[in-house]
């Protein structure tokens, strides 16, 4: 199947400092790729969907300008969370499809943020 | 409104079969996902129903009805590393996902 690497796998940061979030599909080109976060015993929710070379799609309810989306290649979007506070903890998870928009779905490892 | 309802927790022993079900309310509806997602993991495709019947492929099999707005995951011979939990998902149509909030399965030995 289709691999989606995340990096880093876990960041801690203090208050107030930005975080980036790197996600890169390893084997396929990935046409779309979505930004998730997940709260404890929580469902996935949707933050943004980022197509290559555009602007990010937002959901209802998160900062464009605290939840910077970067989609600059095929293989790589960056997710930067600017001016990180402690509700930004989260476990944030990106997920990549390399076609239409019935196209799976494949998910990266995740990123275990935790702001002090 | 869209609504995706599946049982919190399930517990099963091992060897033995589990189902799962999901019921939904979507607008639009372009096909249901499952997924796997181990604790502190990303979550793993597991199944795609878009028309009606049963899918199966090796010990999992995804079922769907669009007319009841009804789905299941049948788990035959459980392992101890199906613990996980089981997350159900529509795809709207606007092509969204909607998730659920997942089904947390415990195997017993």
């Amino acid at each position: 199947g289709a691999v989606v690497s995340q990096h880093p796998s876990r960041v801690i940061c203090k208050s107030g400092t930005s975080v980036k979030i790197e996600c890169r599909s390893l084997d396929f080109q990935a046409t779309t790729m979505f930004w998730y976060r997940q709260f404890p015993k929580q469902s996935l929710m949707l933050m943004a969907t980022s197509n290559e070379g555009s602007k990010a799609t937002y959901e209802q309810g998160v900062e464009k300008d605290k939840f910077l989306i970067n989609h600059a290649s095929l293989t790589l979007s960056t997710l930067t969370v600017t001016s990180a506070h402690p509700e930004d903890s989260s476990f944030y998870i990106c997920s990549a499809r390399s076609g239409g928009v019935l196209e799976t779905q494949y998910f990266g490892p995740g990123t275990r943020l935790l702001v002090l | 409104g869209q609504n995706i309802d599946q049982p919190t927790e399930m517990t099963a022993t091992e060897g033995a079969i589990v189902q799962i079900n999901c019921t939904y309310q979507t607008s639009g509806f372009n096909g249901l996902f499952w997924y796997q997602q181990h604790a502190g993991e990303a979550p793993t495709f597991l199944s795609y129903n878009v028309l009606d019947g049963l899918e199966e492929k090796g010990r999992f099999s995804s079922f769907l009805s669009r007319s009841k707005g009804y789905s299941y995951l049948l788990l035959k011979e459980l392992q101890m590393k199906d613990s996980a939990s089981y997350l159900c998902a529509t795809m709207d149509s606007n092509y969204q996902l909607i998730w659920g909030a997942g089904t947390k399965l415990i195997i017993k030995p």
